[in-house]
């Protein structure tokens, strides 16, 4: 059974500072990995989404990589803001059978202004 | 593109009652799925459609669950009875599948509508 795990579960950084999140997961199979963004009571974002054939993706300032040898993604913050504050939640899509996305429980993530 | 619209978005309801949740996919997108999250479990697959076909409801927790896909632009998801274990925040995703039947572009979710049941 995919298992993807997210680490820290609750991250709290004052404005500024560069930041990595990490997302591990157990089945090497992957298609694509999406990282996405949920604020309270709201929905999910998509920031941003790599194919298995990719290494990173990069959208302003973020920047997303992908090693599936060792079953990790990290999404990387710049120059982090009070409006990056939200939970962020990686979906591991597998490239077996139909498509399969499994979720992480995602980080939580305060920047202090 | 409006993007995935869902309704309602605030549900309460009394235990045993029927409640229907509904959910509009982009235009275009060939796949749907009906996610539910809650704290101790995070985001839960419940069903997913492709082409207006079920093709795995292997996550409906119990028949009370039940999921509909009429034609391509909408499906309800309905809880009858419904249990206070039901209370939760329910997500309607959607997808263009590619080759190899796989979300090429990823998913886009809808803004969820959290279901209490008193």
């Amino acid at each position: 059974k995919q298992e993807v795990t997210q680490i820290p579960a609750a991250l709290s950084v004052p404005e500024g500072e560069n930041l990595v999140l990490n997302c591990s997961f157990t089945d090497s199979a992957i298609y694509n990995l999406q990282w996405f963004r949920q604020d309270p009571g709201k929905g999910l974002t998509s920031l941003l989404l790599i194919q298995s054939s990719q290494r990173e993706q990069t959208s302003g300032r973020l920047n997303a990589s992908l090693d599936k040898s060792s079953g990790r993604s990290t999404l990387y913050i710049a120059a982090s803001q009070p409006g990056d504050s939200a939970t962020y939640l990686c979906a591991f899509m597998n490239s077996g059978g139909y498509q399969k996305v499994t979720f992480g429980i995602g980080t939580k993530l305060q920047v202090i202004p | 593109d409006a993007g995935v619209i869902q309704s309602p978005r605030h549900e309460v309801t009394e235990m045993g009652q029927e409640v229907t949740l509904r959910c509009k996919p982009i235009s275009g997108h060939n796949s749907l799925f009906w996610y539910r999250q809650t704290m101790m479990r995070g985001l839960e697959l419940l069903i997913y459609f492709n082409n207006n076909v079920p093709i795995d409801d292997s996550g409906m927790p119990e028949d009370r669950f039940s999921a509909k896909m009429p034609n391509a632009s909408f499906s309800t998801l309905k809880i009858q009875p419904s249990e206070p274990r039901d209370s939760a925040v329910y997500f309607c995703a959607s997808s263009l599948e590619g080759g190899r039947g796989r979300a090429q572009y990823g998913y886009t979710f809808g803004s969820g509508t959290r279901l209490t049941v008193v």
